[in-house]
């Protein structure tokens, strides 16, 4: 059974790097069918859509997030990474890690980390 | 900027029926981008309930049904119960791996 869990600061400074990593289990990440994303959710609004990887390395990103995002693959680990920059109170939200198929939308979730931006 | 639309809020009866939509800001929602929907309940993740249109996720029951209704992508709940009431979000596939969600719609039920 696939299970994708989110790891990392739960705190951050302002201006800092935010940084998560997402372990899969119960399926690999090197799978040709799937894309591996993250969606984040500030408190007590919608969800936005950050970006995406395969496992090449093929990313694709929120254009406007896109100045500030990476994105990155371990296969080695089963793991993918999201990195994001210059980070404001703007970004505090609940971070999602998905496992998804290319155009479907059938998306797979993680359960979630709280990011908080704040000194 | 493309911006997907849904209606900020609705309200059903138990056993009614209701029809969620989700819109662009620019032109008509097709079965290419893909419409689908996710039920989120407080503190939980979503749970994705329709993709590609019509097609309903494992275990979601066929009370729950998508669609593309004129322009719009819409979902359909019918004989609603108590415990639909929940947020409910839909998201479009926009071409070149990008996707956008809508801001989502708090569904009460009473």
């Amino acid at each position: 059974q696939l299970q994708l869990q989110e790891s990392g600061p739960g705190l951050v400074k302002p201006s800092e790097t935010l940084s998560l990593t997402c372990t899969v289990s119960g399926g690999s990440i090197s799978s040709y069918i799937y894309y591996w994303g993250w969606i984040r959710q500030p408190p007590g609004k919608g969800l936005e859509w950050i970006g995406s990887i395969y496992y090449s390395g093929s990313t694709y990103y929120n254009p406007s997030l896109k100045s500030r995002v990476t994105i990155s693959v371990d296969t080695s680990k089963n793991q993918f990474s999201l990195k994001l920059s210059s980070v404001t109170a703007a970004d505090t939200a609940v971070y999602y890690c998905a496992r998804h198929t290319p155009y479907s939308g059938s998306f797979s979730w993680g359960q979630g980390t709280l990011v908080t931006v704040s000194s | 900027q493309t911006v997907v639309t849904q209606e900020p809020s609705f309200s059903v009866s138990p056993g009614g029926t209701v029809t969620l939509t989700c819109a662009l800001s620019s032109g008509s929602v097709s079965t290419s981008h893909n419409p689908s929907w996710y039920q989120q309940t407080p503190g939980q993740a979503p749970r994705t309930l329709i993709y590609s249109t019509n097609t309903r996720s494992s275990g979601v029951p066929d009370r729950f049904s998508g669609s593309i209704l004129g322009s719009k992508g819409a979902l359909t709940i019918t004989g609603a119960q108590a415990d639909d009431e929940s947020d409910y979000y839909c998201v479009l596939y926009m071409g070149s791996g990008l996707w956008v969600f809508g801001g989502g719609t708090k569904l009460t039920v009473l």
